[in-house]
């Protein structure tokens, strides 16, 4: 278990529906990271928080967005879902500055039917 | 644009072979660069990077980064099947709070 824990572990649902994907950092960790891994794109950065404030965005579409809550757990909404949507969404967690890189969480698999 | 490049994409090897995984990058303001193993799902931190020539070890596998020719590799001597994994190298770069930039990754398969 790496402290990082993400909601659901499986989700598939419709074309045109809306979904949302919850993450619980590590203990101590400030930083939420979201991911997307496609089989032809591999991992791309979506969007990073730290302490409740959008820090950084990166290939994230106007469709999906992100917020990180008081007690720092973070979800991210996808809406008007597409087939291209399917992917694995992972959440990493930092302490700011860390010499030990990211610790992702198990991922959420979403397919889009 | 950051890019972030593996070799090969693919390996198949016997188990007690050493193989050697490549990662060259191309991106501003270098930070750091780090590699990951990813078995089913998760993927785990296995090394960060930060000064060219100074080889990290971990077990039987050890990793180098060369920043003059802008690229990394990551060995793995006496390979086990328990190894078989994708092997993602990505690269943290000094603008703030950027996420990292990732490779496609290296599919690594020991067969017994």
């Amino acid at each position: 278990d790496s402290g990082v824990t993400q909601t659901p572990k499986h989700l598939i649902t419709a074309t045109g529906q809306r979904v949302t994907l919850r993450c619980s950092p590590r203990s101590g960790d400030l930083s939420v990271y979201w991911y997307q891994q496609s089989l032809d794109q591999g991992l791309q950065f979506l969007i990073q928080y730290y302490n409740g404030e959008e820090r950084a965005k990166g290939n994230i579409l106007e469709r999906f967005s992100a917020q990180q809550f008081p007690d720092l757990h973070s979800e991210l909404n996808l809406s008007s879902l597409e087939l291209g949507d399917s992917a694995l969404y992972f959440c990493a967690s930092s302490v700011w500055g860390s010499n030990y890189g990211y610790t992702f969480g198990s991922g959420t698999r979403l397919t889009v039917v | 644009e950051d890019k972030v490049v593996q070799s090969p994409l693919s390996l198949v090897v016997h188990e007690g072979d050493t193989v050697t995984l490549n990662c060259s990058y191309e991106v501003t303001n270098f930070r750091s660069l780090l590699w990951y193993k990813q078995e089913k799902k998760a993927p785990t931190f296995l090394f960060m990077l930060t000064s060219s020539g100074i080889e990290k070890k971990s077990g039987r596998l050890s990793s180098i980064l060369d920043k003059k020719e802008l690229s990394s590799i990551l060995n793995i001597t006496a390979t086990q099947t328990g190894d078989s994994a994708i092997y993602l190298c990505a690269v943290e770069v000094w603008r703030g709070a950027d996420g990292l930039t990732f490779g496609k990754g290296t599919h690594l398969i020991i067969q017994p």
